[in-house]
């Protein structure tokens, strides 16, 4: 299976700053990759697909960069709601793993 | 609008079964895959599986830790698709998801289900 980590697992933050969260993943997974923001109690929300299309009502600050094994999820400036986990998603083969995720929280 | 609702999520002895229901409303249910993914308490997310549309023969495909027990199918008449889980595990406690979709990304989830394995 392929396996994705993720770094930083956690990071604080400031209203404003510009954020980017990195996807690796363990074989070449072209651009089968997603990101979901999860807030705690709800279900993940779909950002990004395809690792740099821009899911249809997702705000133009998220954007998503990457191929092969390496991709990222960039905020251009962080908004008081998304403070929130990350999580992202390969689509490449079975199964359909997800990375740890990473928590954004306020500094 | 689309939906999906997921149901049946409950407690459980382990080793006993348990069915999750997803019913689905907005669109052609039975033109569409249907998946299940879940959440472990304080953990991330896991895919479970997902079912193709008849167009595609109704195959499934499993995560290795649910394969042999979990069993994906649908009911297009009622637009319902289910995850029926046999010889539950404590470590099957999860909230679980529904979406409509199987080999594209997740843009509709259910609000999810939780099922609590425990003697």
């Amino acid at each position: 299976a392929i396996q994705l980590t993720q770094s930083p697992s956690s990071l604080s933050a400031s209203v404003g700053d510009r954020v980017t969260i990195t996807c690796r993943a363990s074989q070449g997974i072209s651009s089968a990759l997603a990101w979901y923001q999860q807030k705690p109690g709800k279900a993940p929300k779909l950002l990004i697909y395809d690792a740099s299309s821009l899911e249809s009502g997702v705000p133009s600050r998220f954007s998503g960069s990457g191929s092969g094994t390496d991709f990222t999820l960039t905020i251009s400036s962080l908004q008081p709601e998304d403070f929130a986990t990350y999580h992202c998603q390969q689509f490449n083969s079975y199964p359909f793993t997800f990375g740890p995720g990473t928590k954004v929280d306020i500094k | 609008e689309v939906q999906v609702v997921e149901s049946g999520g409950g407690l459980v002895q382990p080793g006993r079964s348990l069915r999750l229901s997803c019913t689905a409303s907005g669109f052609t249910f039975g033109d569409y895959a249907m998946s299940w993914f879940r959440q472990a308490p304080g953990k991330g997310l896991e895919w479970v599986g997902f079912i193709r549309s008849k167009a595609y023969g109704e195959t499934t495909e499993y995560a290795a830790s649910v394969k042999g027990r979990f069993t994906i199918s649908r009911d297009d008449s009622k637009s319902i698709a289910y995850l029926q889980m046999n010889s539950l595990k404590t470590e099957d406690t999860a909230v679980y998801y529904c979406t409509r979709g199987g080999l594209v990304p997740a843009s509709y989830w259910g609000q999810g289900t939780l099922v609590t394995v425990s003697s």
